[in-house]
């Protein structure tokens, strides 16, 4: 597809579960990002890769979440053992490089319901 | 520390100017970028500042004074389906990471 792609849409899941976050980055994009966003508010900084590389890691909040990009294309968000404070849209953005002016292109979302 | 504020809420009239104001205080910056957002939906790229001035883009225009760590957004000529919140951010220099402000939620009336 021509944007940035995200599955599923909407996640339910009981506290103490694990979910797994997808998200397809727009073709030949090298940087992609993981944004967490509550409800009313902006997205909060996850993750960051720059192909397969995981350069930054400093906005997860605990050692519960996990992301990869193992081909440097497709990426996953993993989340171990839910809680509820886990509930909130999960953004995907991806960038051509991250110089100069190339703007990052967001996903629709995940939004991640724990009951 | 690293803090960006932007109004919460705004309301305007069709056809209308409005300003929707963004300071910031970041421990680095390479860049404010404004995203508009609709409810459930993806942030959308609406502009871009680097240097300070005026960068204009059809009906929306953004402005930049690094010195005084403030932006603008100015939408002209307003439209119902310009409703939507409107999300300012300064990427890091370092990650190039995005900070977001609280986003600003304009809602435009007839």
């Amino acid at each position: 597809g021509a944007g940035v792609s995200q599955s599923p849409r909407y996640k339910v899941a009981k506290r103490g579960q694990d979910v797994a976050l997808r998200c397809d980055p727009i073709s030949g994009h090298v940087s992609l990002f993981w944004y967490q966003q509550a409800l009313g508010q902006g997205p909060e900084f996850l993750t960051y890769f720059q192909n397969e590389a995981q350069l930054d890691k400093s906005g997860l909040p605990s050692d519960r979440f996990f992301a990869e990009r193992p081909e440097g294309s497709v990426s996953t968000l993993k989340i171990q053992r839910t809680q509820q404070e886990d509930s909130a849209v999960y953004l995907c953005a991806s960038s051509l490089e991250t110089t100069n002016n190339q703007p990052q292109h967001f996903g629709d979302g995940t939004r991640l319901s724990i009951l | 520390g690293q803090n960006i504020d932007q109004p919460t809420e705004m309301t305007a009239t069709e056809g209308a100017i409005v300003q929707i104001n963004c300071t910031y205080q970041t421990s680095g910056f390479n860049g404010l970028f404004w995203y508009q957002q609709h409810a459930g939906e993806a942030p959308t790229f609406l502009s871009y500042n680097v240097l300070d001035g005026l960068e204009e883009k059809g009906r929306f225009s953004s402005f930049l004074s690094r010195s005084k760590g403030y932006s603008y957004l100015l939408l002209k000529e307003l439209q119902m389906k310009d409703s939507a919140s409107y999300l300012c951010a300064v990427r890091s220099p370092n990650t190039d990471k995005l900070i977001f402000g609280t986003g600003t939620r304009l809602q435009v009336f007839p």
